[in-house]
């Protein structure tokens, strides 16, 4: 089933270490993106991307960095975590091309940071 | 500044009509987007308005007013399975979503 795939769906973690979420898309969706979403709070944006080897910052990146090598994958990292980092992680892709540019949504990692 | 508002929660009764208003203040305007999200799901997409009017799509409608700043998702033929919030989205001119920070609508038998 084509989609978005992330990784892990779930993790606990202590504040200081390093963490990766994975995202990888079977569509072969130009643009990719990672939000986190709070209670009480829209989505909001951490990085994206618009095309493989390029990156940019939204909302909220301090904390986070991206990679996109190629197409499918765009993996979020935390380098030092931190208990404010604690949220529901979603990464979307789409289609830049299109006129809509809808969105597609992973299922999401809930990450909680003691 | 950049403003999304839409109301926090709404209830309806299964079988009913419910419409859902989301009013916005963004920096240029590119399209307004709305999306289902289950609990503990992703979002999903539902309708997307870049001129005024108003767009079907089997029980769910969604209105544009780009001169009042406003939209509404409407939703006729309440089911249970309608349960979810309701996300508004506004694409500004730069491409860039902003998000609001959805309606949880809870649908009573």
């Amino acid at each position: 089933i084509a989609g978005i795939t992330q990784a892990p769906t779930s993790q606990i973690l202590a504040a200081g270490r390093r963490m990766t979420l994975r995202c990888t898309q079977d569509m072969r969706h130009n643009a990719m993106y990672w939000y986190r979403q709070d209670l009480g709070l829209g989505l909001r944006l951490i990085h994206y991307s618009n095309t493989a080897g390029t990156t940019g910052k939204g909302e909220v990146p301090d904390g986070y960095s991206v990679s996109r090598a190629n197409t499918d994958d765009f993996p979020l990292t935390l380098a030092s975590a931190v208990p404010s980092q604690t949220s529901v992680y979603f990464c979307a892709s789409s289609d830049r091309t299109s006129g809509a540019n809808v969105l597609t949504f992973g299922a999401g990692s809930r990450l909680t940071v003691l | 500044g950049q403003n999304i508002d839409q109301p926090t929660e709404m209830t309806a009764t299964e079988g009913a009509i419910v419409q859902i208003n989301c009013t916005y203040q963004t920096s240029g305007f590119n399209g307004l987007f709305w999306y289902q999200q289950h609990a503990g799901e992703a979002p999903t997409f539902l309708s997307y308005n870049v001129l005024d009017g108003l767009e079907e799509k089997g029980r769910f409608s969604s209105f544009l007013s780009r001169s009042k700043g406003y939209s509404y998702l409407l939703l006729k033929e309440l089911q249970m399975k309608d349960s979810a919030s309701y996300l508004c989205a506004v694409r500004e001119s730069n491409y860039q979503l902003i998000w609001g920070a959805g309606t949880k609508l809870i649908i009573k038998p």
